[in-house]
């Protein structure tokens, strides 16, 4: 069964500072999607990016960048110099066969500090 | 251009009650999906629909009923509400199905409180 791990329950980190959010998975499945939403303090999703399985590259978005290693099952996400606007609640998510399903990870907080 | 919307935003009921929540995108996206968001659990899908009438079960049904008469609209009603129903909704979307998964588009979220 798919399954999806944030270890990472809370992080705080000052603005500025860089931080990673890690994200592990399980799947059976060869082809897959993954998915990074933000969860800000005002309550809505939003989404933040789509990874296929087929594809390593890494992906940089302005201070967001994105690692992908399906040799250790993660998707790791880091902001770069971080900013108070960064905190928030950061799912990561895995596509479950049949049905266009997600499986979600239990999320990390991250508080940025000025 | 509303996008996905939910109402009530905030609904306070009684054990026992019947509640329904709604759900209506503008985007005439073939999936619908509800989920809930509990502290320690992300989001938990309770149950989809691919196309107008046809609806299947998440991973959290129980206590729910859905239906999708309107490709638009995906209502979720809890028969008899308990407490432990007591949670934050989400209601998404996504385009029809041309890859294992699509992209799902999140509504503002309905906060449902149950005493």
């Amino acid at each position: 069964a798919q399954k999806v791990t944030q270890a990472q329950t809370e992080i705080s980190v000052v603005e500025k500072e860089d931080v990673t959010l890690d994200c592990v998975y399980e799947t059976r499945d060869t082809t897959y999607y993954l998915f990074w939403y933000k969860q800000p303090p005002s309550g809505e999703l939003v989404f933040l990016i789509r990874r296929n399985s087929f594809d390593e590259q890494n992906e940089i978005s302005g201070r967001y960048s994105w690692n992908f290693q399906k040799s250790t099952s993660s998707f790791n996400f880091t902001i770069t110099a971080s900013q108070v606007v960064d905190s928030a609640v950061y799912f990561c998510a895995l596509s479950a066969p049949g049905g266009n399903k997600l499986v979600f990870g239990a999320g990390t907080i991250l508080r940025v500090k000025s | 251009d509303a996008g996905i919307t939910q109402s009530p935003r905030y609904k306070i009921t009684e054990t026992g009650r019947q509640v329904t929540l709604m759900c209506h995108q503008t985007w005439s996206h073939s999936y619908m999906f509800w989920y809930r968001q509990d502290l320690g659990h992300g989001l938990r899908l309770i149950y989809y629909s691919a196309a107008a009438d046809i609806t299947d079960k998440g991973e959290v049904p129980d206590g729910y009923v859905v239906s999708r008469s309107k490709t638009e609209n995906f209502p979720l009603t809890l028969e008899s509400a308990t407490r432990s129903q007591t949670s934050v909704y989400f209601c998404a979307s996504s385009e029809a199905l041309r890859a294992p998964a699509e992209t799902q588009y999140f509504g503002p979220g309905t906060r449902l409180l149950v005493l």
